[in-house]
This record gives C-alpha cells, sequence and structure tokens, in this order.
C-alpha cells in the first residue's frame, strides 16, 4: 500500500509559471525525499529533507516539510518545458532501515511553452 | 562517479519462466533496493540488501527473490513468472550519511511478460 498521497494527480501549467505538488504521509518518519521521472525512465533525485528540517531550497526547487501535519510540498518556480515529468514523494519510516521507501502515486506535470 | 547500472534494460519473457536481473551500486554504496513500478500500483518496495543480508522485504509472493554479492552488485529474480509481473524494474542505491541517505536510482530495466 502506498505510504502517501499526492495532490495534485495531474498539473498542467504555462512556461514560466509555479507548479506547486503535496505529499501527505501517514506515519513517522526519518527524512523525505523528492524524485523525478521522465516517461519510460529511472528515478532522479531532486532533494531530501530530513524530519528536522522545514524547508530546503536546490536551485528552482524549494521544498517544506511539516510534520505536524505529515505533509510536503515541493515548489517549482519559472518552470520549463523541460520539467513536464511525473514527480514523487518518497518517504524513509523511523521504523524501517534507512533504505527503504515508500512512494507516494506521484503527479504529473506537463508545461507548456 | 558512476551511477546505478542496471541490466538489461528491456526483456520479454514468456509465462513461466524465470528471469534474472542485474544491479550495479555507485562505487561505496552498500544499500541496495528493488522497487516494481507498474501503472496499477505505482512504485512498490520489492526488498532492500545490505552487506549481503536482506534487511528488509516487501510484500511479494517468494517468486520474487534477491541476492547481493561481496562486491555490493546485486541480483533480482522473477520465476514462473505470471502476466501480472510486467513492470519496471528499479534498483537503487545508497549510503549512511550524516546528512540524509540519499537514496539512487538505475534507469530500470523494463520487463513484458507475454
Amino acid at each position: 500500500s502506498q505510504q502517501g498521497e499526492e495532490d495534485p494527480q495531474a498539473l498542467s501549467i504555462q512556461e514560466g509559471e509555479n507548479a506547486t505538488m503535496n505529499c501527505s504521509y501517514k506515519t513517522s518518519i526519518n527524512n523525505l525525499q523528492w524524485y523525478r521521472q521522465n516517461s519510460g525512465r529511472g528515478l532522479v533525485h531532486l532533494i531530501l529533507i530530513r524530519s528536522n528540517e522545514r524547508e530546503k531550497h536546490s536551485g528552482r526547487l524549494r521544498v517544506t516539510l511539516d510534520t505536524s501535519k505529515k505533509s510536503s510540498s515541493l515548489l517549482i518556480t519559472a518552470s520549463r518545458a523541460a520539467d513536464t515529468a511525473s514527480y514523487f514523494c518518497a518517504t524513509t519510516l523511523t521504523t524501517d532501515s534507512w533504505g527503504k521507501l515508500q512512494f507516494g502515486a506521484g503527479t504529473q506535470v506537463v508545461v507548456t511553452p | 562517479k558512476a551511477g546505478v547500472t542496471q541490466t538489461p534494460r528491456y526483456l520479454i519473457k514468456t509465462r513461466g519462466q524465470q528471469v534474472t536481473l542485474s544491479c550495479s551500486p555507485i562505487s561505496g554504496h552498500r544499500s541496495v533496493s528493488w522497487y516494481q513500478q507498474t501503472p496499477g500500483q505505482g512504485l512498490q518496495f520489492l526488498f532492500e540488501y545490505f552487506s549481503e543480508t536482506q534487511r528488509n522485504k516487501g510484500n511479494f509472493p517468494g517468486r520474487f527473490s534477491g541476492r547481493q554479492f561481496s562486491n555490493s552488485r546485486s541480483e533480482m529474480n522473477v520465476s514462473t513468472l505470471e502476466l501480472g509481473d510486467s513492470a519496471l524494474y528499479l534498483c537503487a542505491s545508497a549510503t549512511a550519511s550524516s546528512s540524509g541517505n540519499t537514496i539512487y536510482f538505475g534507469e530500470g530495466s523494463w520487463l513484458t511478460v507475454v
């Protein structure tokens, strides 16, 4: 079963706009990671945020984590056509080994030029 | 530094056959995990190996098995293939880090069972 839910399931925006997607999870985590997947390809790691962190930035990406609400958000600023992909959040639970991830269902993002 | 390498990238098998997929982790990474991705079930954890020992196992039947070698390379095997085993199989590797254990994925092996 999926650990988390992602919202929205699909997102369509114009180039230059910001894209925000959310992820909720159910149990205590050690960290949360966001990945991007282009159609038919592997997962590309975007950013990791630990449970004691509230916000992290990497280039045009901003991730927040609210452990009290068991939720995270990924913001992509000034989106580009190349950002078209599926985005997944994945958690490492406190009750699991650190090499195991539980994934959400993903958000499909389409950026139109 | 080379990334996670998976072979083969694509394969087609017949129901009832078995298949072995291979994964070479990033150099120095001792944790290797496997995931199955299907349109219906999404990304599901299969198992994780660390230093040649299975450290965690997902909820898959015993037809799915794996192993890790002393050089951290890993293989997974699926026996008596079923049509529903058609999926993208992803391997990931990680190393322990005080800044959080980033997990890196390979490009995957596309398995089609006919």
